[in-house]
């Protein structure tokens, strides 16, 4: 099962910061926090991942509080092209466990 | 960063069917994965597959149903058998491979089934 927890949907405007909150209360020492995104139609997309430390990348940056009991993915800018499924996994093994995931909807 | 395509693309088959998806990798890759995304769901792992072994499969999924290939490092299939209208659904292959310093999953960009 997911071990995570996200909003089902939120809206942003163009041009404007998006913080995606995701929760995962029970995760362990050894596991990573996993973004990936899914534009209608498409494959999943591999945004960023981190263990402990804030982490950042030319599409996003992704802060983990220090509990490491949630995190926030940002994407400083959103554009219409970031409308999509965004999903947060916590990762123990070589395997993707998808949740619900967050669907952001960016408009003008 | 690792290239997936998928045979076919899409599909309308009628139940009591089976289907065999196909999945390239442009480079050689020792994870592949099998998922599953009903409409409007997330999705759902069906098995891992390594070249030289037994598919293993999640739970509620299973072999007869559907049975997977790999014959090498850069191929896998997945067949959908004695299909439902309740299998209609969007099957994606992904793979694992290190990029930029750790391991990535890729995914192909999915067959599209729908089961008459």
């Amino acid at each position: 099962d997911a071990k995570t927890t996200q909003p089902p949907s939120m809206d942003c405007a163009e041009g404007r910061a998006a913080n995606l909150p995701c929760n995962h209360s029970t995760i362990s020492g050894n596991e990573y926090v996993y973004w990936y995104r899914q534009i209608h139609s498409q494959g999943p997309q591999y945004i960023i991942h981190g263990l402990k430390n804030n982490e950042t990348n030319e599409m996003a940056s992704l802060i983990i509080t220090e509990d490491r009991k949630s995190s926030t993915l940002i994407l400083p800018h959103a554009t219409l092209r970031d409308t999509a499924v965004y999903y947060c996994i916590v990762r123990d093994t070589d395997k993707l466990i998808f949740g619900t995931g967050t669907r952001l909807q960016v408009f003008p | 960063s690792a290239v997936i395509s998928q045979k076919p693309s899409r599909d309308i088959c009628q139940r009591g069917t089976s289907l065999t998806i196909q999945c390239q990798v442009d480079s050689q890759v020792t994870m592949m994965f099998w998922y599953r995304q009903q409409p409007g769901q997330s999705l759902t792992l069906i098995a891992t597959a390594n070249q030289g072994s037994e598919a293993t499969y999640e739970s509620g999924f299973v072999i007869d149903k559907f049975p997977i290939s790999r014959p090498n490092l850069t191929f896998s299939t997945l067949t959908v058998s004695n299909m439902s209208p309740e299998d209609s659904s969007i099957y994606l292959c992904s793979v694992e491979d290190w990029d930029r310093g750790h391991y990535e999953q890729y995914f192909g960009p999915g067959t599209r089934l729908t089961v008459t």
